[in-house]
């Protein structure tokens, strides 16, 4: 299957700092770009969708100020965590699609700490 | 929301068993994935399953899919301690988007 990475694979900051995700595919060129939060022994849930050079769409419940979401490029998408709180610490993962979106394929995820 | 329902939500066997895990849904789908999920890592794609289909095969893994029920089931033959991991079913659908269900934690033992 085609390969996607995530940088950085962890990360710990400070309450009120601003930290950003990077999602590549490595292999192919992804028309979509889907980013899930993961909390402990939990399901993936979907934050939002996104779409090379438009923007994201968000699932309800998903505050778009504080996670920003840029598809830049066919192959990289970032994921921006504004004014991180403790509550925001979790498994975020990002997965990558071609055309069609049916068959996605999942970055390692990155675990972020806020103290 | 949550589209699929995994059950048992925990199965512990002897290697060398078959695993079997069950997975409900609720609405219309397009096709159905399963993933496996190793501690702390990211998702691998297992098999997808499309509604018009009924049972498929890859390697030691049989996939059914009833949709008159909504249901899926997985089964993993012959197990191994490294096929210990968490297993979620994912549903696609006409929003072209995966939702997963809850996961079953899978724990085989050598």
């Amino acid at each position: 299957g085609a390969v996607v990475s995530q940088h950085p694979s962890w990360v710990i900051c400070k309450s009120g700092t601003s930290v950003k995700i990077e999602c590549r595919s490595l292999d192919f060129q992804a028309t979509t770009m889907f980013w899930y939060r993961q909390f402990p022994k939990q399901s993936l849930m979907l934050m939002a969708t996104s779409n090379e050079g438009s923007k994201a769409t968000y699932e309800q419940g998903v505050e778009k100020d504080k996670f920003l979401i840029n598809h830049a490029s066919l192959t990289l998408s970032t994921l921006t965590v504004t004014s991180a709180h403790p509550e925001d610490s979790s498994f975020y993962i990002c997965s990558a699609a071609g055309a069609p979106a049916d068959t996605q394929y999942f970055g390692p995820g990155t675990r972020l700490t806020v103290l | 929301s949550q589209q699929g329902e995994e059950d048992p939500q925990a199965l512990s066997i002897q290697e060398g068993e078959n695993a079997t895990m069950n997975c409900s849904y609720k609405t219309s789908i397009n096709n159905l994935q399963w993933y496996r999920q190793n501690s702390g890592r990211g998702l691998v794609h297992l098999i997808l399953i499309r509604s018009n289909e009924r049972e498929k095969h890859s390697g030691r893994l049989r996939v059914t899919l009833d949709t008159s029920k909504k249901s899926s089931s997985l089964l993993i033959t012959a197990s191994r301690a490294a096929d210990t991991a968490s297993y979620f079913c994912a549903t696609f659908g006409a929003n072209s988007k995966l939702t997963f269900g809850k996961g079953i934690t899978l724990s085989v033992r050598p």
